[in-house]
């Protein structure tokens, strides 16, 4: 079964530092994964995708993530936070063939002023 | 503006009862989504529709039932054979009807079962 896997519940780190949230997959075959975030009580906001090419992809709010196929991994990167950037992030994979997502467990970022 | 409107937002329930949760879209996406997201276990999902008059089960089917009669509407009813009901429930739809698209979410729906 294919599968994500966010193995930190939360991560800490101070303003203008950067951050990393992890994500790694299970899959058979080239993945199709992505990243949201949400916020308190609301829906999750679409932040960046990887499909093919290259394996830094930018996304929205000055986001990016890099996969590596040889470690399976697909982490969320900023290079420099904002309190504002506190929230809840998933890493998610679409299921080969079907139009399965599957999500990971979240991890929760705060960023400390 | 295009999107997923969810409703009600809140909503509580009695034991044994059935609670239908709305979710319209005006995106003209064919594919939509139903998941549960409880604390700690991020979102799982209940039922996705790829197109009108046909649904498939996710990993949590059990207790919950759905129809697609309009491309526009995907409402879920969580019946009283559902035994922990108590969630936040998402609704979303594809943006693409290619492989490659991503999910558009509404703003979801809060059930509390008394």
């Amino acid at each position: 079964a294919q599968s994500v896997a966010q193995p930190e519940d939360q991560v800490n780190v101070a303003e203008g530092n950067p951050l990393t949230v992890k994500c790694t997959y299970s899959v058979s075959g080239n993945p199709y994964l992505f990243w949201y975030v949400q916020y308190p009580n609301r829906g999750l906001q679409f932040l960046l995708k990887y499909i093919t090419g290259d394996n830094l992809v930018k996304g929205s709010y000055g986001f990016e993530a890099e996969f590596n196929k040889s470690q399976t991994s697909f982490h969320l990167k900023k290079p420099s936070a904002l309190v504002s950037d506190s929230a809840l992030y998933f890493c998610a994979v679409r299921e080969l063939g079907t139009y399965k997502y599957i999500f990971g467990t979240g991890t929760r970022l705060k960023v400390l002023a | 503006d295009g999107g997923i409107t969810q409703s009600p937002k809140y909503l509580f329930r009695k034991e044994g009862q059935n609670v239908t949760l709305s979710c319209e879209q005006n995106l003209n996406h064919d594919a939509m989504y139903w998941y549960r997201q409880d604390p700690g276990q991020g979102l799982r999902l209940i039922y996705y529709s790829q197109i009108v008059n046909d649904f498939q089960k996710g990993d949590i089917a059990e207790g919950y039932s759905v129809s697609r009669e309009k491309k526009e509407s995907f409402p879920l009813t969580v019946t009283s054979a559902q035994k922990n009901p108590t969630a936040f429930y998402l609704c979303a739809s594809l943006t693409s009807g290619s492989l490659t698209g991503e999910l558009f979410f509404g703003e979801g729906s809060r059930l509390t079962v008394l």
